[in-house]
């Protein structure tokens, strides 16, 4: 079992530049989630899914789109990239809602410049 | 609004030192709350707390809720370098479909 994977490890983008990270989970988990991780922050919930076909908006969604196409997949789209989304970003997934464990993925290093 | 609060965001001890992790929550309709402990990649889970299980301990790892002061700590005895990490805390939000965190509390122990 690999777990959570995320695809790529870094990038680097102009502002402005779109780009889409994959996130793919092997555990047949309903529940997926994207967090961004900035200094002194915590994790922060961007936007989550509780199914195949269905999303949802979380603390800090705006600049960013998702996808669940598949239930092993959830993607998440920045269509005009902006240094304010610098950060570290992870998905996580979990078997069941917010209230249990959640395993994350190693994460994906974003630099917007 | 539901909020998960750490403290202090970051500590420094000597090895063989115990700490005191604190997070203290108000959410709504309450289920549980976690602990994670995140080194240089992604947070590793460590303890869920419910209202049926509010001491768990693993190791030199300990945590209690305290539901009348809503709150937890984390304990961590006789530190060891490898105890460097942020851990962080968290509770499900109101509709239980997603986790929040605290900021984090920055643990350093030096040998």
């Amino acid at each position: 079992n690999a777990g959570v994977t995320q695809t790529p490890k870094f990038r680097v983008l102009k502002t402005g530049q779109s780009m889409t990270l994959l996130c793919a989970q092997d555990m047949n988990h309903e529940y997926m989630y994207w967090y961004r991780q900035d200094p002194g922050m915590g994790l922060r919930l961007i936007h989550y899914s509780v199914g195949e076909g269905t999303t949802a908006k979380g603390e800090v969604p705006d600049g960013y789109n998702v996808s669940r196409l598949k239930k092993q997949n959830f993607l998440l789209g920045l269509e005009s990239a902006a240094p304010s989304q610098t950060s570290v970003y992870f998905c996580a997934s979990s078997y069941s809602p917010g209230g249990h464990e959640q395993y994350f993925g190693p994460g994906t290093r974003l630099t917007v410049t | 609004e539901d909020k998960v609060v750490q403290s202090p965001l970051s500590l420094v001890v000597h090895e063989g030192d115990t700490v005191t992790l604190n997070c203290s929550y108000e959410v709504t309709n309450f289920r549980s709350l976690l602990w994670y402990k995140q080194e240089k990649k992604a947070p590793t889970f460590l303890f869920m707390l419910t209202s049926s299980g509010i001491e768990k301990k693993s190791g030199r790892l300990s945590s209690i809720l305290d539901k009348k002061e809503l709150s937890s700590i984390l304990n961590i005895t006789a530190t060891q370098t490898g105890d460097s990490a942020i851990y962080l805390c968290a509770a499900p939000n109101q509709a239980g479909t997603a986790l929040i965190f605290g900021k984090g509390t920055t643990l350093s122990v030096s040998s």
